[in-house]
This record gives structure tokens, sequence and C-alpha cells, in this order.
């Protein structure tokens, strides 16, 4: 049981290349989502998944494409990256239930992405 | 929209003393989930607490424990011997429990970051 997978760890782009965050989990949980994580500012949504098929967005997500074409997978892709982008990048899942025993978001250990 | 606020950007602890972590958090809603995340600096992002509203009694877990104050919408941690290992970022976040939508993610405050002087 491997939990929340991401990879890279770490990634340098230039201005205006694109790339895809790799996220997976063998939780076989509903729930997905993108966080970014800057100084000051916490943890913000960028995109978020209830299940296979079904996406939308969060807080903060222009400039970022998802999709989910299976429990397991959820990668986000930067379109044309921008210095904006610069963050930390955490994957999340969980199940989808009101039993408080299943509440937890499980974090991967994130991506931090430089854009130049 | 809830939102979720921690008004100490730093905080500092003698080692084996103790140190709470201050949370409000603002919300229309009756049931809904709070936790405290610790963030050291591998990043990694881990659970130390959490706390169901409706729940009356607060939550403990070994040296962390909470204060929840529902009519005031607080949610202070609690560190008991502090350690030099507990040194890290620490982010209060809210669930709903209603999971339709964007309701089932975590709202964040902007963190604290703990130091433990040995």
């Amino acid at each position: 049981n491997a939990g929340v997978t991401q990879t890279p760890k770490f990634q340098v782009l230039k201005t205006g290349q694109s790339m895809t965050l790799q996220c997976a989990q063998d939780m076989n949980h509903e729930y997905m989502s993108w966080y970014r994580q800057d100084p000051g500012m916490g943890l913000r949504l960028i995109h978020y998944s209830v299940g296979a098929g079904i996406t939308d967005q969060g807080e903060v997500p222009n400039g970022y494409n998802v999709s989910r074409s299976t429990t397991e997978d959820f990668p986000l892709r930067l379109l044309s990256a921008a210095p904006s982008q610069t963050s930390v990048y955490f994957c999340a899942s969980s199940y989808s239930s009101f039993d408080s025993s299943y509440n937890e978001q499980f974090f991967g250990p994130g991506t931090r992405l430089t854009v130049l | 929209a809830q939102t979720v606020t921690q008004s100490q950007p730093e905080m500092s602890v003698q080692e084996a003393e103790t140190v709470t972590l201050s949370c409000t958090y603002d919300t229309s809603e009756s049931d809904y989930y709070l936790f405290w995340y610790k963030q050291p600096p591998s990043r990694q992002m881990i659970l130390v607490i959490r706390q169901e509203a409706y729940k009356q009694q607060n939550a403990t877990e070994n040296r962390f424990s909470v204060n929840f104050q529902k009519a005031a919408k607080s949610f202070s941690l609690k560190i008991s011997d502090s350690q030099l290992g507990d040194a890290a970022m620490y982010f209060c976040a809210y669930r709903s429990m209603n999971y339709g939508g964007s309701q089932g993610n975590l709202i964040f405050g902007k963190g604290t970051k703990l130091s433990v002087k040995p």
C-alpha cells in the first residue's frame, strides 16, 4: 500500500513549456484534489475530482487542466508554464463518506516546481 | 464560503514546555470537521489531530490536544512537553460534512511556523 504518490519530486521549466504532474493512489478513494502551496498563503485548491470522469475547478484553476480517467490517477497539466506557477504542488485523496472514520485527506509528498 | 484564520505566523517554545497555536474559522454550517496538519521540513503533510464538530469532547492524541469552542468558532492546538521534532509548519484546516462538490475538500489557514529551542 503506497498511499498517494507524486512524480516528479522536483521540476524546473522555462516559461511557455508544458508538463504533467502525476498523481496516483491505491486506496480506492473517490475524492482526489490538487493544491498549491505558496509562502504565507497556506494550501489552495486548484482542481478536484469526486470520481472517475468527474472533475471541477477549485479556488485557483487558471493555467491548469485535469482529467480523471481512472479511480487511481489524477494528473495535473500545466498548459503554458508561467513564473507565477512556481510553487509546491500537493495531490490528496480521501473517501467520499459521512463516516467520521473516513474523513481524512491523505497527501502525496509534493512536487516543487520552478518556472524560469 | 468558509474561511480559516491562523493569526500567529511564527511561534517559539522551549523544549519540554507547552505551546498553544490559535485557529479561528468562519462557517454557517453546523456540522463539519476540523484538522491540524503538521508539515516538517520534509514537506510531507501529516495529520496531527481531528475534531468532529458534533462532538463536544476535545480531541486528544498523546501530547497533542485541542480546545474546540464551537460557539466562538475557535480551534486551538496545545502541544505539551514540546520536543525538537515538533518544529514544523502547522496548518489548521476545515472540511464540510457535505461531500457535494468542492465542499469535500480542505480549506486551510496560512499556517504557523513553530520553532523549538533546546
